[in-house]
């Protein structure tokens, strides 16, 4: 069972906007910054979110991040099938002395 | 343009080892903290462990203190993971992935651990 919390699955129609929720306590996201990382099946995983809300270089402004008290939240606008991937939230634990993730949430673009 | 190229992976048998290897190039490697994380088969991604630049701290997940050991060889641009006592439970893609903010991954190696 991961540190993280998000659901295990999300879907919308191009177009649409979704919104993948990230739930943790005051020993992770409560005090510390929280990253997004997209991974399409069988590559490596990409940096889509850092820091609670800024966008690496190439990451379009579709994707945006938020974060309020211990729960953050990944929103991705005008849906696109390229989009279809698992999305995973990571956060620093101060109890644990390391990175955790989310289990992890399957965006499927209908 | 930052590469990062895992090695070392295959087929190893309970409280056996493998020493996995990350070769890194097109960015300056030795101001960079460095992270090993795993996918196990039909998991989500978990933190194995990670070293600053220099080497002088390294942190572990519970679950692999004591049998991994990350390690690095900055005049080889290279990271390193030696992994010790495996258990079935170690079976995973094993990724490694740049800085403080993980912003670039390695495809990764695929450690399976079965008698």
């Amino acid at each position: 069972q991961s540190v993280l919390t998000q659901p295990p699955s999300a879907s919308g129609t191009p177009g649409q906007r979704v919104t993948i929720s990230c739930s943790g306590s005051s020993s992770n996201i409560g005090s510390k910054t929280v990253n997004w990382y997209q991974q399409l099946p069988g590559t490596a995983p990409k940096l889509v979110i850092y820091t609670n809300d800024q966008r690496p270089s190439g990451v379009p402004d579709r994707f945006s991040g938020s974060k309020s008290g211990t729960s953050a939240s990944l929103a991705i606008s005008g849906l696109q099938s390229e989009d279809e991937a698992d999305y995973y939230c990571a956060s620093w634990d101060d109890s644990l002395n390391g990175w955790v993730f989310g289990g992890g949430t399957k965006l499927t673009v209908l | 343009e930052v590469q990062l190229v895992e090695s070392g992976g295959g087929l190893a048998q309970p409280g056996g080892s493998l020493r996995l290897s990350c070769a890194a190039s097109g960015f300056t490697f030795n101001t960079y903290w460095m992270h090993w994380v795993r996918l196990a088969p039909g998991k989500g991604l978990v933190w194995v462990s990670r070293i600053n630049s220099d080497g002088s701290i390294t942190t572990y997940a519970d679950s692999v203190k004591g049998r991994f050991t990350i390690s690095r060889d900055n005049a080889k641009n290279t990271l390193y993971l030696q992994m010790n006592s495996l258990r079935t439970e170690d079976t995973a893609v094993y990724y490694c992935a740049r800085g403080a903010q993980q912003d670039y991954w390695g495809r990764g190696t695929l450690v399976t651990v079965s008698s």
